[in-house]
C-alpha cells in the first residue's frame, strides 16, 4: 500500500442518476477526506472522516451528497441525482493523525481523483 | 468567499530562470502554509510547507518567503526547468480539521 487509491478514475453519466465513487486511504492514516476541484480551480473542502465518525461537512456538501467511512477504512462518496454542476474532479487524501496536538497540516496524501462528467 | 488570493493565473518563464507565485491570506487564524504541485491527471503532492513564525524556508531549488504582517506568503523555484511544467498551489490550514483552503493555481510552463 503506497498510496491513496481511487475508483473509477473517470464516470461519464446522465444528469439525474445516481453514483458513488471509493477511496482507500493508506492503511495507518485516522484522517481521511473529500475534496471537490473544477477546471481551472483549486481543490475546496467537502467532508473529512477520522476513524469512521464523520466529523465536518463544508456547505458545499448538499442534501444530494452522502460520505461513509463505515469500519474507518475505505470511504465513499455517493452524488444522487446527478447535475450539470457536478461535474468535477473529486479528490481523496488521507492523513494520519500526529503528535503535539495535531497541528501539523503535514502528512496529506492525495489521490490522483475521480473525474466525474455529468451529461 | 476567497480565503487565499494566488497570482498570477499563468507564468510562463525560460529554462533556468525564477518563478515567482504570489498568495494573500485573510484569515490570520491560519497556522500552517503548503505549497503543492500538480501534474494533468494527478492529485495535488506537497512541495514545501511554512509555519508564519519563520520568514523563509528553502529546501532544494524551492523557496518559501512569509511577510506576516502583510499576510502575504510567495514560492521561489530557482533555476527552473521544464519538468517544473505543473500547476502550483499555494494553501492554508488552521483548527483541529486541518482542511486545506487552496488558492486558485498557476499554470507555470518551462520553456526549454
Amino acid at each position: 500500500d503506497t498510496g491513496v487509491s481511487q475508483d473509477p478514475r473517470h464516470k461519464i453519466t446522465k444528469r439525474g442518476q445516481n453514483v458513488t465513487f471509493r477511496c482507500d486511504p493508506i492503511s495507518e492514516h485516522n484522517r481521511l477526506y473529500w475534496y471537490r476541484q473544477t477546471l481551472g480551480q483549486g481543490p475546496e473542502f467537502l467532508t473529512y472522516f477520522q476513524n469512521e465518525a464523520q466529523l465536518e461537512k463544508s456547505r458545499l456538501l448538499s442534501d444530494r451528497f452522502s460520505a461513509e467511512r463505515p469500519k474507518g477504512s475505505f470511504s465513499t462518496l455517493e452524488i444522487q441525482r446527478t447535475e450539470q454542476g457536478d461535474s468535477a474532479m473529486y479528490l481523496c487524501a488521507s492523513r494520519p493523525i500526529l503528535r503535539g496536538g495535531n497541528r501539523d497540516g503535514y502528512g496529506y496524501t492525495f489521490g490522483s481523483g475521480t473525474r466525474l462528467t455529468v451529461v | 468567499q476567497q480565503q487565499v488570493k494566488q497570482s498570477p493565473q499563468s507564468l510562463i518563464v525560460q529554462k533556468g530562470g525564477i518563478s515567482i507565485i504570489n498568495c494573500a491570506y485573510e484569515n490570520t487564524a491560519f497556522d500552517y502554509f503548503p505549497w503543492y504541485q500538480q501534474f494533468p491527471g494527478k492529485g495535488p503532492a506537497l512541495l514545501i510547507a511554512i509555519r508564519p513564525d519563520v520568514s523563509e524556508k528553502k529546501e532544494g531549488r524551492f523557496t518559501i518567503s512569509f511577510n506576516k504582517s502583510a499576510k502575504q506568503f510567495s514560492l521561489h523555484i530557482m533555476d527552473s526547468q521544464p519538468g517544473d511544467s505543473a500547476t502550483y498551489f499555494c494553501a492554508a490550514t488552521r483548527g483541529s480539521a486541518r482542511q486545506l483552503t487552496f488558492g486558485s493555481g498557476t499554470q507555470l510552463t518551462v520553456l526549454p
